[in-house]
């Protein structure tokens, strides 16, 4: 069963506590990115890797880490250092960048309070 | 600066009828237009990609329209169904950097 899979749905975390988002794929894609949506808004990219063990910053990186140890897998991390940080995060991935299709995990609704 | 803009926010309508999204994009220089779909508490799955030189590109029930000269793109839905409740997100790529622009999507309704 090939995809993207991103856990756990849903995560609360107290403020000031880091977290860390999973995002595995098993399409064989080079780049992945993560994406943070919130309502009324569109998506928004905070991070991208186009390969393994390298990683770029998207628009909105601040107070957010990523790691690209293996092509499969992307997590990311939720520092104390993001002002507001409940949304709901998406991971994507696709063979590589421009006109390539992006797909999408189910993606991860995470509330700190 | 580059952005995308949608209309309308939210639609009702009924099922069984037909109904189209507006897009406008100012991404420059422009790459190609994607629509995707997003159910309530889902990923997007795309439903369209058209580069610059395609005008439409339909997929089942839905047909995408391009117009790269006044930077204008539409979504049509024929013959809705219930199913097809969701957000629709326009999309819009820059050739130089490979970005992605996201539109802030229409919410349709669809009721029966």
């Amino acid at each position: 069963d090939g995809g993207i899979t991103q856990s756990p749905k849903y995560l609360f975390r107290k403020e000031g506590q880091n977290v860390t988002l999973s995002c595995e794929q098993n399409l064989n894609h080079d780049a992945m990115y993560w994406y943070r949506q919130d309502p009324g808004q569109g998506l928004r990219l905070i991070y991208y890797s186009q390969i393994v063990n390298d990683f770029q910053k998207g628009d909105i990186a601040e107070g957010y880490s990523v790691s690209r140890e293996k092509k499969e897998s992307f997590p990311l991390t939720v520092t104390s250092a993001q002002k507001n940080p409940t949304a709901f995060y998406l991971c994507a991935s696709s063979i590589g960048t421009d006109v390539y299709e992006q797909y999408f995990g189910p993606g991860t609704r995470l509330t700190v309070t | 600066k580059n952005q995308v803009e949608q209309s309308p926010q939210s639609l009702i309508i009924l099922e069984g009828k037909n109904c189209t999204l507006q897009c406008n994009y100012t991404v420059s220089p422009f790459s190609n237009l994607r629509w995707y779909k997003q159910d309530t508490g889902r990923g997007p799955v795309s439903l369209t990609i058209m580069t610059f030189s395609e005008n439409t590109k339909s997929n089942g029930r839905y047909t995408a329209t391009l117009d790269a000269d006044t930077k204008q793109s539409s979504l049509h839905i024929t013959a809705s169904q219930l199913s097809d409740s969701a957000s629709y997100i326009c999309v819009a790529s820059g050739s130089n950097t490979g970005k992605l622009i996201f539109g802030q999507g229409t919410t349709l309704q669809v009721k029966p």
